[in-house]
C-alpha cells in the first residue's frame, strides 16, 4: 500500500517569508495529491491539489509541485501571513486508498 | 463550512459507556469515511462506505461499530473503549469511490474530540 512521509514536522517562519513543506510517496500508481490545512478546532480543509499529469499548479500565494520520477511533491506558500499558521497535511491517492502524511505545524510570526 | 457536520463536538466517556458519533453531509455525496486523528500521527482511515455499503474496514477493533443508514448519514457506535482510543474522530465524504480522481476529493467535518477516562 501507499506510504506518505512528510517533512518538516514543525516550521516557523517570519511573516512575509516563504514556507516549503515536502512529501514523498511510495506507490508509483498514485495519481492525485491533495494538500489540507487544519486550523485549531476544525477539520482539514482542501487548499490545493495536483493530479499526476501536471507538474505544477498555483493558486495565488500557494503552489504545489510534483516530481513523479522522484515520487515527491511540495507545497510552497509565499508572502506568509499570520493566518497561514495551521497544520498542513499532504496526501496521496492510489486507487481508492488515500494516505496522509503526519502533518506540518506551520507558525508564522508577525 | 464544508457541508459536513459532526455531533457531538466533544465527548467524554468512561470505559464502560456506550455512545455514538454522528456525521451528516449535505453535499449529495455517496461515499463517507471515518478517520482517527491522534497527535503527531497521520490520519488513520477506519471505515469507508460507498452507496451505503461498507467497502473498507482497516483492522479496526470491534469496540468501534459503524452504521450507514443512507448516503447522507454515518454513525460510529462506541462501547467499552480504552483510554488509547482518545483522539479526534473525523468524518469525511466524497462524490463516490471510483477510478476517476474527480470522485475522490474528500470534504471533512470538524471532528468529535473524544476522551476516554
Amino acid at each position: 500500500g501507499e506510504n506518505v512521509e512528510q517533512h518538516p514536522s514543525t516550521l516557523s517562519v517570519q511573516e512575509g517569508d516563504s514556507a516549503v513543506i515536502k512529501c514523498t510517496y511510495s506507490d508509483s500508481a498514485s495519481n492525485y495529491f491533495p494538500w489540507y490545512k487544519q486550523e485549531l478546532g476544525k477539520g482539514p480543509q482542501l487548499i490545493i491539489d495536483i493530479r499526476s499529469n501536471v507538474g505544477e499548479k498555483k493558486d495565488q500565494r500557494i503552489a504545489v509541485t510534483l516530481n513523479k520520477t522522484a515520487k515527491h511533491f511540495s507545497l510552497h506558500i509565499t508572502e506568509t501571513q499570520p493566518e497561514d499558521s495551521a497544520v498542513y497535511f499532504c496526501a496521496a491517492l492510489g486507487g481508492n486508498d488515500m494516505r496522509f502524511g503526519a502533518g506540518t505545524r506551520l507558525t508564522v510570526k508577525p | 463550512e464544508t457541508g459536513v457536520t459532526q455531533t457531538p463536538r466533544h465527548l467524554v466517556m468512561g470505559m464502560t459507556n456506550k455512545k455514538s458519533l454522528k456525521c451528516e453531509q449535505h453535499l449529495g455525496h455517496n461515499a463517507m469515511y471515518w478517520y482517527k486523528q491522534s497527535a503527531k500521527k497521520p490520519l488513520e482511515l477506519m471505515f469507508v462506505y460507498n452507496f451505503k455499503e461498507q467497502t473498507e474496514n482497516n483492522s479496526v477493533p470491534s469496540r468501534f461499530s459503524p452504521e450507514c443508514p443512507n448516503s447522507s448519514h454515518l454513525f460510529l457506535h462506541l462501547h467499552t473503549l480504552q483510554p488509547e482510543d482518545s483522539a479526534l474522530y473525523l468524518c469525511a465524504s466524497s462524490s463516490q469511490l471510483g477510478t476517476s480522481v474527480i470522485y475522490n476529493e474528500q470534504f471533512f467535518g470538524p471532528g468529535t474530540r473524544l476522551t476516554v477516562l
